[in-house]
This record gives structure tokens, sequence and C-alpha cells, in this order.
């Protein structure tokens, strides 16, 4: 059975850092691909990216400049980096797993974030 | 960007009725297109995925077809953990994937 788990600061100041960690449970992060996809309260769902176990990213567009991701196979964990955030940032994040075909089989139980001084 | 659009945003049905949600792709997707449900508090669910493949372990009377630009979402007999919200995901595009805006099915 496949499990993601958010970690991460629950408040974050404006024009920091946003830093997430997602731990994958149940199956190598070697071998699927790794998004984060976040969802504003009372809004709907936005692709942040994805990255795989090799290094490679895509980014959305929007937030590209701001965005790093990376895996750590060593944990089986993968992480979000969101440079110069703002209040348009705040949200629940979740980290999910696909098969390389673009659609997401599993999910976290998201992390809400909320970017306030 | 591909934009997807949703139809209705929301709808009142009873137990029992055939609920049908639309999705419109502002460009052709193939059978590139998903759909999630998504309760309360909770992450969305994979409930079909190419447009017409039902994600193991999802009931049966769920389904979908549609394809190009056009999609649709049945519930073909509505349950009472069935009320949630609907989103469509394209995944036809790699620089980026977008979601519909959501449909929320209440009830009657």
């Amino acid at each position: 059975q496949v499990q993601l788990q958010e970690s991460g600061p629950g408040l974050v100041k404006p024009s920091e850092t946003l830093s997430l960690t997602c731990t994958v449970s149940g199956v190598s992060i070697n071998t699927y691909y790794w998004s984060w996809i976040r969802q504003p309260a009372g809004k709907g769902l936005e692709w942040v990216g994805r990255v795989t176990a090799s290094g490679s990213t895509n980014y959305n567009p929007s937030l590209k400049s701001r965005l790093t991701m990376s895996v750590d196979a060593s944990k089986n964990q993968f992480s979000l980096n969101l440079r110069s955030v703002n209040a348009a940032d705040t949200a629940t994040y979740y980290c999910a797993r696909d098969d390389g075909s673009g659609w997401f089989l599993d999910w976290g139980q998201g992390t809400l974030v909320t970017v306030s001084s | 960007d591909i934009q997807m659009t949703q139809s209705p945003s929301s709808l009142s049905a009873s137990v029992g009725d055939r609920v049908t949600i639309t999705c419109r792709a502002s460009q052709s997707l193939s059978n590139y297109l998903n759909w999630y449900q998504q309760k309360p508090g909770k992450a969305p669910k994979l409930l079909i995925y190419a447009a017409s493949s039902l994600q193991s372990g999802v009931p049966s009377r769920f389904s979908g077809s549609g394809s190009g630009t056009d999609f649709t979402l049945t519930i073909s007999s509505l349950q009472p953990e069935d009320f949630a919200t609907y989103y469509c995901q394209q995944s036809y595009s790699t620089l980026t994937w977008t979601f519909g805006q959501g449909t929320k099915v209440e009830i009657k």
C-alpha cells in the first residue's frame, strides 16, 4: 500500500521560502513520478510541479521562477521549495504519485501552509 | 495553458438519481482526461483515467466518456457517499497539467 505524508512549517512569512517534504512508503521513489498540487481554501486544484528520482523536473510556468523540487532517494522523500512567497501562496499542499501518464494515483493527506507575518 | 471548464459548478440531486458532469477543454486532449472525487477535508481520489478507464476499487456506477474537447462523468445511481466535489484534469500537455474548477454535488 502506497502512502505519502507531507511535512513542514504551517506558517511562513511573506518574502521567505516555503519548504515542504513528502515521505513516501510502500514503493520506491525511484520507480515513479512525484508531484505537488495545491488548493487555496474553498477553491480548486493547481498543479505545482513534478520531479523524478533522476532529477528531471516539470514546473507550472506560473511558479517556475520561484520553484525548486528535488528527491532524496536515500530517505524515499521528495521536497518543494517555493521562494519569495506571498499571501496568494496560502493553500493546502498535497504531494501525489503518478506513473508517468499524468494522472495522480495516490495522494498525501495535505498540509495547510499559511503565508502571514 | 489548456483551460478546463466544468459544468455545472454545482448541482442538487437525490439518492438514486443519474448525474452527469461535463468538462470541456480549450483544445483537443485526445483521451488525456481524468476525473477525481474530493470530500471535505480530504485529498482528491482518482475515479477515472484516460477518459473512460475506471480506477481499481471505484464502484461501477461511475463512468467516463468523451474524447477531443468534450468529456462527461456519469454517476448512474447516486449514493449517499457520492456527495462531494468532482474535478476533471487534463494530462495532455506536459508543460503544465490543469484542473477544472470543480462541480459540487449536493443533496436535494
